[in-house]
């Protein structure tokens, strides 16, 4: 079974601070993905990484910037913490070209901005 | 663009009742369609998808979905609920260029002994 790894499950943080979410997965995917969740919009995509070095933005990339220096491991960067940013963050991964199959998630990362 | 819409946000039932979700989604290329379940405080599970291979999908734990193109559906069902089966469902489909999904704002699962 792939597993998605996101390196905290709860995390606080305070308005301005550099906040990294950590992702990592052992099916040796090509695509990984990072959404925010929040209540009654569903899972927006913030950012997505095709390949090591790779990356595209996403509907709401704002406020965020992205790192892949090993194909296993997706990094997402809040650059200046606002509590706006205050969600639920998921990541995934998925074969590259598999449009027709699904993408695996972890477990989440609900960040608190104070 | 492709785009997902789940038709009520919260749907409950009695224990054993028929569990109906429904989404509908709007594509310019044939469509990838995925359901995918999420438990309190965990990600997100997959519980079956549409690739054109057959309109009617099995998924885990006794879920079907109908693909229907002529209705732009792709209705959640189970026959008999459990209480287990309560959580937040979202369907998705594939963007146009095939690499993100694009979801649907999720319905809510209550179920009632």
């Amino acid at each position: 079974d792939v597993k998605v790894t996101q390196s905290s499950r709860y995390l606080v943080k305070r308005t301005g601070e550099k906040v990294f979410l950590e992702c990592v997965q052992d099916m040796d995917h090509e695509n990984m993905f990072w959404y925010r969740q929040d209540p009654g919009l569903g899972l927006r995509l913030i950012y997505f990484s095709y390949d090591v070095k790779m990356k595209e933005k996403g509907d709401i990339p704002e406020g965020y910037s992205v790192s892949r220096e090993k194909k296993e491991r997706f990094s997402l960067i809040l650059e200046s913490a606002s509590t706006n940013q205050t969600s639920m963050y998921l990541c995934a991964s998925r074969v590259r070209d598999g449009s027709n199959q699904p993408q695996h998630f972890g477990d989440g990362t609900r960040l608190s901005i104070l | 663009a492709q785009s997902v819409t789940q038709l009520g946000s919260h749907v409950s039932v009695s224990e054993g009742a028929l569990v109906l979700l429904r989404c509908n989604y709007s594509s310019s290329v044939p469509p990838y369609l995925f359901w995918y379940v999420q438990y309190p405080n965990q990600g997100l599970q997959l519980l079956l998808k549409y690739t054109s291979a057959a309109t009617l999908v099995k998924g885990i734990n006794d879920f079907e979905a109908e693909f229907k193109k002529s209705e732009t559906s792709f209705h959640l069902t189970k026959p008999s609920a459990h209480m287990s089966d309560a959580a937040e469902y979202f369907c998705a489909v594939s963007d146009q260029a095939g690499t993100a999904l694009i979801f649907g704002k999720g319905t809510t699962l209550s179920v009632s002994s």
